[in-house]
């Protein structure tokens, strides 16, 4: 979606390794998601943001931590890689914590080897 | 817990015909429903956004309704073209912000 990159688009790692991914935007919005998306599980809430450096957690956070030292960056760091962390992972954007609605990003495939 | 159910999950129609997809919730204290596509491999394209005071919204040949009292929420589709074949997500939002459920999708896909 324009306003919102998702990098790497594709990854393969391996158990044990730490893996970074990087969320950019240019809509100057405030909050900041990242999502997981499984089979049989749908999208679920991994992290937030609303604010430099203000996150919270989501649904399914273990395993996971986030920064966010500039509006426009938010990463998602896997500290230590897992075959169960092998997904689909989506950033979203919201002016005003969802009620304006959600925009999201095109997704990186991540597969833990 | 919020729970959004969608049926059909997957669905096939020939070119031209009008459909109705379906989305239902078990918490009607929502603050807005969205409805999105998703092409195979692909992010999400948010479709319409329907807020909890409104009852539908347009776009194109896309029509949704919301009846938040039921909990549920209705994406018409006209005159279907297989360039609507994708998956189709909807959202809500519950809580105080940053409780966005999504249901599991119907996969439609447009015959020729």
């Amino acid at each position: 979606d324009a306003g919102i990159t998702q990098s790497p688009r594709h990854k393969v790692t391996e158990t044990g390794t730490p893996v970074t991914l990087r969320c950019h935007q240019t809509e100057n919005h405030r909050y900041m998601y990242w999502y997981r998306q499984d089979p049989g599980h749908g999208l679920r809430l991994i992290h937030y943001s609303y604010g430099v450096k203000d996150t919270d957690k989501g649904e399914v956070s273990d395993g996971y931590s986030v920064s966010r030292s500039k509006t426009e960056d938010f990463l998602l760091t896997l500290e230590s890689a897992t075959s169960s962390q092998t997904s689909v992972y989506f950033c979203a954007i919201s002016e005003v914590s969802g009620l304006d609605g959600y925009t999201f990003g095109s997704g990186t495939r991540l597969t833990v080897v | 817990k919020q729970e959004v159910t969608q049926i059909p999950a997957a669905l096939s129609v020939p070119e031209g015909e009008n459909l109705v997809l379906n989305c239902s919730f078990t918490d009607s204290a929502i603050y807005n429903l969205q409805w999105f596509r998703q092409d195979p491999g692909k992010g999400l394209t948010s479709l319409l956004l329907i807020q909890s005071s409104q009852r539908e919204q347009t776009s194109g040949r896309l029509n949704a309704s919301l009846d938040k009292s039921s909990g549920r929420s209705t994406l018409y589709i006209a005159a279907s073209q297989p360039g609507d074949s994708a998956t189709y997500l909807c959202a809500v939002l519950t809580g105080g912000g940053n409780k966005l459920t999504f249901g599991t999708g119907t996969q439609l896909k447009v015959e020729l």
